[in-house]
Parts: structure tokens; sequence; C-alpha cells
């Protein structure tokens, strides 16, 4: 079936990692994602992974892949009060080019 | 390149009226996506098509819903007639095999 999962909410302080977690149902997904929506816009992608890697890392940002488990993570390093956004994990599937999302985590930065 | 644009980026109508949202993809991507996003439902793939064709419609949620896409730098998403139920943001997308692009969305409520 198509599922992705996130927690809805996450609360860190300024200068520490934030780490977003997602799970995933589909085995066949290739890609992987991460999106970034501000208040009133769009979403921006902020990096993927291809099914067959680990690990990506991009500057601030560290993206854990765990097949197995269908579970993916995105770890902020420093994370800065710009950084409070919601971030959507997403899946594409080789069968299709169609992206599946998460609800959406909401990261708040505290000062 | 400008990225994916969209209009009218805000549209207030009341019940019954027609409503014609439009999307500009990226030039030279495939595909074209087009999304809504209301906070009980998340993000809801609507309609895509691959080379101005339609490739899967499932999730556009009745008949008062259709979307074209007569050449490579158009699309439009039309709504007729259109019921407070619609009220969303609507996200046009496109991509290349690996990135996914969204424009900024059409905000749409109807009264």
């Amino acid at each position: 079936g198509e599922d992705v999962e996130q927690s809805l909410f996450l609360s860190v302080r300024e200068g520490d990692s934030s780490v977003i977690n997602c799970t995933y149902t589909d085995s066949s997904s290739t890609y992987l994602y991460w999106y970034k929506q501000e208040p009133g816009a769009g979403l921006q992608l902020l990096t993927y992974i291809f099914s067959n890697m680990d690990m990506k890392q991009d500057q601030r940002l560290t993206v854990l892949l765990n097949k197995k488990d269908k579970h993916l993570s995105l770890r902020i390093a420093d994370t800065q009060t710009g950084d409070s956004a919601i971030y959507f994990c997403a899946e594409s599937k080789r069968s299709s080019y169609k992206l599946i999302f998460g609800s959406g985590t909401r990261l708040l930065v505290r000062p | 390149d400008a990225g994916v644009i969209q209009s009218p980026r805000h549209e207030v109508t009341e019940m019954g009226q027609e409503v014609t949202l439009r999307c500009k993809p990226i030039s030279g991507h495939d595909y074209l996506f087009w999304y809504r996003q209301t906070m009980m439902r998340g993000l809801e793939l609507l309609i895509y098509f691959n080379n101005n064709v339609p490739i899967d419609d499932s999730g556009m949620p009745e008949d008062r819903f259709s979307a074209k896409m007569p050449n490579a730098s158009f699309s439009t998403l039309k709504i007729q007639p259109s019921e407070p139920r619609d009220s969303a943001v609507y996200f046009c997308a496109s991509r290349t095999v690996e990135e996914l692009f969204f424009g900024e969305g059409s905000r749409l409520t109807v009264l």
C-alpha cells in the first residue's frame, strides 16, 4: 500500500540538532525526499536519496535510510530559527513518477 | 529558469462558480502534477501528466474537477461548479527523473 507516516510535531532549541523521522511502506520506492514548507509558501525540495544509498549529507542536512525497516530520517545540525517550518517526507516509485507525501512534521525552533 | 509558475495566487469565489487554475511547468520537464493541500487531508495527488497526456487521474475528487494540458508549457485545473469543500491550496509541480519542483500554489476560497 501507499502510506508515509511522520510524527506531527518537534520542538528543539536553537543550536541543537533536529531529527525528523519518517516511515514508508512500499519497498519498491526508488527515491525518498525531504521537503520544507514555510507558511504561505510552496514546498521547497531540501534533499533526496536514492534507494540504494544508506546516507547522504548536504551541508547541515544528513539523510539516513534504513531500507530493511523502511525508515527515513532527516537530521538538521545546528538548528536555526529560520529552520522552523513543516517538513514533508515523500516516496517515489519506479513504476510511476508520482510522489506520495507524509502528513508533515512541524518543527519549532526555540531561541 | 523562473520555476513552476501558478496563477492566480489567491482566488475567492462563490459556491457554484467556475474556477480555473493555471500552471506553467519548468521548461524541459516531462511530468506535471496537480496536488491539493488541506489541513484535514494533507497533500493529495489529484492528477499527473506525462508529455501532456494524463497518466493517473484517480485522485480527482469527482466529475466537477477536470484538468488539461494542451501543450508542454501550460496546464489548467478547472472546478465547475465549485463548492465550499473545495477550499484548499492547489499546487502544481513538474519534475525531472530525480527532482520534483513545486509552484507557490493557488489558494482557493469558496464561499
